[in-house]
């Protein structure tokens, strides 16, 4: 069975940084691309970043680009969110997903439970 | 501009059914393949759709889904209080990940 386990969440001021962890389970975790997608406080989904099974490409959300960092360590199971010049938009509860295959990620067919991000003074 | 627009709520009684429309905005990018997700906040979404009309194992066939040109619809018969759930449809535009912005369903 299938398991993704978010941590690493919790408050951080503005300008700061922040690391996500998802721990995957249940399936051979280099033969799928993984993905962050979050939901701040009353609004909807919004996808975050992207990264290729083999971990050689990463897109990114242009909201984003430039402050996050998606990486994933195959030997380890787990995916990781590096967060930094963090703003109060970036409130959410985020949750790590899995694409259907190595390279893409059309949709996601599994998501973790999530790990609540909150940026304020 | 979303790339993906949903109506904000729907509604239907109980044991009726209820369709939830969801359209793309134009683009040169994209491959009008569209999924669906039902999410409780606070809990994971779960995939109902994938490929404009394909269901993972183990979601009834009370869900359907179409697409026609650049437009999808999911389609939930049978409606059950369990229904009752925030649903997202989602696509993938070049090297982007998209969804829309919800649709709020109430079982009456």
């Amino acid at each position: 069975e299938v398991h993704l386990v978010e941590s690493g969440g919790g408050l951080a001021q503005p300008g700061g940084s922040l690391r996500l962890s998802c721990a995957a389970s249940g399936f051979t975790f280099s033969d799928f691309a993984m993905t962050w997608v979050r939901q701040a406080p009353g609004k909807g989904l919004e996808w975050v970043a992207a990264i290729t099974g083999s971990g050689d490409e990463k897109y990114y959300a242009v909201s984003v680009r430039g402050r996050f960092t998606i990486s994933r360590d195959n030997s380890e199971n787990t995916v990781h969110l590096q967060m930094s010049s963090l703003r109060a938009d970036d409130t959410a509860l985020y949750y790590c997903t899995r694409g259907p295959s190595k390279c893409c990620y059309t949709h996601h067919d599994y998501w973790g439970q999530g790990t609540l991000v909150t940026v304020s003074s | 501009q979303s790339v993906l627009t949903q109506p904000p709520s729907v509604s239907a009684a109980l044991g009726q059914k209820v369709t939830i429309s969801c359209s793309r905005r134009p683009s040169n990018f994209g491959h009008n393949y569209f999924s669906w997700y039902r999410h409780l906040p606070g809990t994971a979404p779960k995939l109902l759709i994938y490929d404009n009309d394909k269901r993972p194992s183990g979601v009834p066939d009370r869900f359907s889904g179409s697409r026609s040109g650049s437009s999808a619809t999911l389609v939930i018969t049978g409606l059950q209080p369990d229904d009752e759930a925030d649903y997202y449809c989602g696509t993938w535009e070049d090297i982007l990940s998209a969804f829309g912005g919800g649709t709020k369903l109430t079982v009456l």
